[in-house]
């Protein structure tokens, strides 16, 4: 596609479950990078893919939060065990390449999770 | 580390007024800077960016914004307010060289009042 696309847009879990969020990032994108943007705060790092590797996790919060990127391109963001303060907007975003770009992040509309 | 602050959560203008939107960045080595923009119920999207050069920079929809070393500062002003410039304003920071992880402040909202 055009953009970035993420699935759902809307997920609403109980407390204790697990929930997969995906992001097909734009084609031909080699970085692709998560954030989590919870209520009146900006954006905040998660984790960096370049390729099918993690580059940089350090902001996976604890080790319920997982994220896979089997074949360079979709992405899957996993949380096991969802507590309430999982709730936020999960935002998915690619760049042409995670270390010549100057920054400029292509985002998606993001997965809006909230746990019950 | 990198890191900003937006000074405002809030911001209200009347239409045709100065829109003047606060960054002060702080960063070990010499940083790239971004404002993004946040329109109801879409994606962020690039407004400008810094990276080396010019301390000016004009990006889309009539914003600039000035890097200002001295004062650790990257505010992003327009002359004339639309209705169309309401939305949430995210300032960002990523240092220069190789991968460096973007960081995002906290946001302004502009309301533009008519």
């Amino acid at each position: 596609g055009a953009g970035v696309s993420q699935t759902p847009s809307n997920k609403v879990t109980e407390k204790g479950k697990y929930v997969e969020l995906r992001c097909d990032p734009i084609s031909g994108h080699t970085a692709l990078y998560w954030y989590r943007q919870s209520l009146g705060q900006g954006p905040e790092f998660l984790i960096y893919f370049q390729g099918t590797g993690a580059a940089d996790d350090s902001g996976l919060p604890n080790d319920r939060f997982f994220a896979v990127r089997p074949e360079g391109s979709v992405s899957t963001l996993k949380i096991q065990r969802t507590e309430r303060g999982d709730s936020a907007v999960y935002l998915c975003a690619s760049s042409p390449d995670g270390f010549s770009n100057t920054g400029e992040l292509f985002f998606g509309e993001g997965s809006r999770l909230t746990v019950l | 580390a990198q890191s900003v602050t937006q000074l405002g959560s809030h911001v209200s203008v009347s239409e045709g007024a100065l829109v003047l939107l606060r960054c002060n960045y702080s960063s070990s080595v010499p940083p790239y800077l971004f404002w993004y923009v946040q329109y109801p119920n879409q994606g962020l999207q690039l407004l400008l960016k810094y990276t080396t050069g010019a301390t000016l920079v004009k990006g889309i929809n009539g914003f600039e914004a000035e890097f200002k070393k001295s004062e650790t500062s990257f505010h992003l002003t327009k002359p004339s307010a639309h209705m169309s410039d309401a939305a949430e304003y995210f300032c960002a920071v990523r240092g220069s060289g190789g991968y460096q992880k973007v960081t995002f402040g906290t946001g302004t909202k502009l309301q533009v009042i008519p």
